[in-house]
């Protein structure tokens, strides 16, 4: 079975920094999608990125960006001019054909 | 567009009783998925359905729990008898089908449903 491993469970970051989330995985299989899902306290879990594994460009989206190392099985997500509003629950998730997901990085944001 | 809609929001059960929760997804999304999600932990995949059939439910405790989707459309989610370890927020998530693979689509998900058994 395909597993997702976040590394850190808690990170924190100063407001209008950069800060960095590490999510690796495994898996035989070479076409797949990678997505990093938010969960804000008590909210509904929302995507902010997604990756195809066929594509060798990163994934970006505004101020989130992914960096996606196919060989080394790894897809970390930049989060620059880190703001109040991105503190929440980041999820790694793997999908081939059924998804799973890592067991989640809480962000703090400081002012 | 409307979002996925569940309900209950919360309940609170004795050991050993039983409980159900109910799912609607986005209008025209075939795929729906119930995650079962521990406190401190990412979501676990219980079921997965395409329109009305099981897909994938490899991790759905069948003693327990049985699930639901009657017409593609709605779905049910019920624990019987309850255990403590069931205590969870338990997401219903949906997305389209646009290619073979279901990874192609963005899972939606609902507000969940927070289930605490005593």
């Amino acid at each position: 079975a395909q597993t997702v491993t976040q590394s850190q469970p808690e990170m924190s970051v100063q407001e209008a920094e950069t800060v960095t989330l590490s999510c690796t995985y495994d898996t035989s299989e070479s076409d797949y999608y990678l997505f990093w899902y938010k969960q804000p306290p008590s909210r509904q879990m929302i995507l902010v990125i997604r990756q195809e594994a066929y594509k060798q460009q990163n994934a970006t989206e505004n101020r989130f960006s992914v960096n996606f190392q196919k060989a080394a099985k790894s897809f970390s997500l930049k989060i620059s001019d880190s703001q109040l509003g991105d503190a929440a629950m980041y999820f790694c998730a793997y999908d081939n054909n059924d998804m799973r997901f890592g067991a989640g990085t809480r962000l703090t944001v400081k002012p | 567009e409307a979002g996925v809609a569940q309900s209950p929001r919360y309940k609170i059960i004795e050991k050993r009783q039983s409980v159900a929760f109910w799912c609607n997804p986005i209008s025209g999304h075939a795929t729906l998925y119930w995650y079962q999600q521990i406190l401190g932990q990412g979501p676990k995949l219980l079921i997965q359905f395409q329109n009305n059939g099981v897909v994938d439910d490899s991790q759905l405790p069948k003693d327990r729990f049985s699930a639901e989707r009657l017409k593609g459309v709605d779905s049910t989610l019920k624990i019987q008898p309850a255990k403590l370890e069931d205590s969870a927020v338990y997401l219903c998530a949906s997305s389209l089908e646009t290619g073979a693979k279901s990874g192609a689509n963005v899972l939606t998900f609902g507000a969940g449903s927070r289930l605490t058994v005593l």
